[in-house]
C-alpha cells in the first residue's frame, strides 16, 4: 500500500525554466510534508517542508503548494539549474508518531544547459 | 553539512551472516531513525529510537533490531542477512519528543551488498 505516491520517475528540464514534480498522498492524518534531494552516494538533503495549514511555502527558487482537498503537493523550482539534477523524494508525516517519514519512490530530475 | 555520520560506506556480507551498522547523531538530537533504500525506490522506515527506547516500528522483520546509546549514537543490527537485505541502509536525526520531531537530517548511507 503505497501511500505517498510520485507517479513520474523522471524529468527532464531546460536550464532556466521551471521545473515541477508532483506527488500525491492517500493518508489523510498526513499533516506535515517534506521534500528531499538526493545525489548519487549520499543521503537525502532536507530540502522544503509545508504543513498542512498553509497552501504555499517559499525559499528562494523552491516553492512547495498543498492542495489538501486533492490530496497532492508539487515542488516548483525556478529558475532550474544544472545542479539541480537529482532524485527528489517527497515524504510525509504524521508528527504525533514521532516524525516517521513515508517516502514517495523519487523523480530523477535532469537540467539540461 | 548535516553532521550525520554512518559507518562503514560500504559492506559485503555472505547470506546468513549478522552485520551491526552505526550512526553518529547531528550533535543536540535526540532522536534516531533507519531506513532501507532498496534500488529504485523511496527509503522505507525501519524503526527509530528515542531516548534509547524503540519509538516506532515499521514493516521489517525482528531480526532487525537497533540500539541508542546514551550519547545517542544508534546501531541498527540485522541478523541472519538474506540476498533481499542488499540496499541502501540511511540513519536520520531529529529533535523534539516521543509526538513531535523536527525535520529528519540524514547520513550519507551504508551499502548493504548480501551475496
Amino acid at each position: 500500500d503505497q501511500q505517498v505516491k510520485q507517479n513520474s520517475p523522471s524529468l527532464s528540464v531546460q536550464e532556466g525554466r521551471i521545473s515541477i514534480l508532483n506527488c500525491d498522498y492517500t493518508n489523510s492524518m498526513f499533516d506535515y510534508f517534506l521534500w528531499y534531494k538526493k545525489y548519487p552516494a549520499e543521503g537525502p538533503t532536507f530540502l522544503i517542508s509545508i504543513s498542512s495549514i498553509k497552501d504555499k511555502n517559499e525559499d528562494g527558487r523552491f516553492t512547495v503548494f498543498l492542495n489538501k482537498s486533492a490530496k497532492h503537493l508539487s515542488l516548483h523550482i525556478v529558475p532550474s539549474q544544472p545542479g539541480d539534477s537529482a532524485v527528489y523524494f517527497c515524504a510525509a508525516s504524521v508528527p504525533t508518531q514521532g516524525g516517521k517519514l513515508i517516502f514517495g519512490q523519487g523523480t530523477e530530475l535532469s537540467v539540461k544547459p | 553539512e548535516t553532521g550525520v555520520t554512518q559507518s562503514p560506506t560500504h559492506l559485503i556480507k555472505t547470506r546468513g551472516q549478522q552485520v551491526t551498522l552505526r550512526c553518529s547523531s547531528q550533535s543536540g538530537h535526540n532522536t534516531v531513525s533507519w531506513y532501507q533504500q532498496a534500488l529504485g525506490q523511496g527509503p522505507q522506515f525501519i524503526f527509530q529510537y528515542y531516548r534509547e527506547e524503540e519509538n516506532g516500528r515499521g514493516n521489517f522483520p525482528p531480526r532487525f533490531s537497533g540500539l541508542q546509546f546514551p550519547n545517542y549514537s544508534s546501531e541498527l543490527n540485522v541478523n541472519a542477512l538474506e540476498l533481499d537485505d542488499s540496499a541502501l541502509y540511511l540513519c536520520a536525526s531529529s529533535s523534539g519528543t516521543r509526538t513531535m520531531n523536527t525535520e529528519a537530517f540524514f547520513g550519507q548511507g551504508t551499502r548493504l551488498t548480501v551475496v
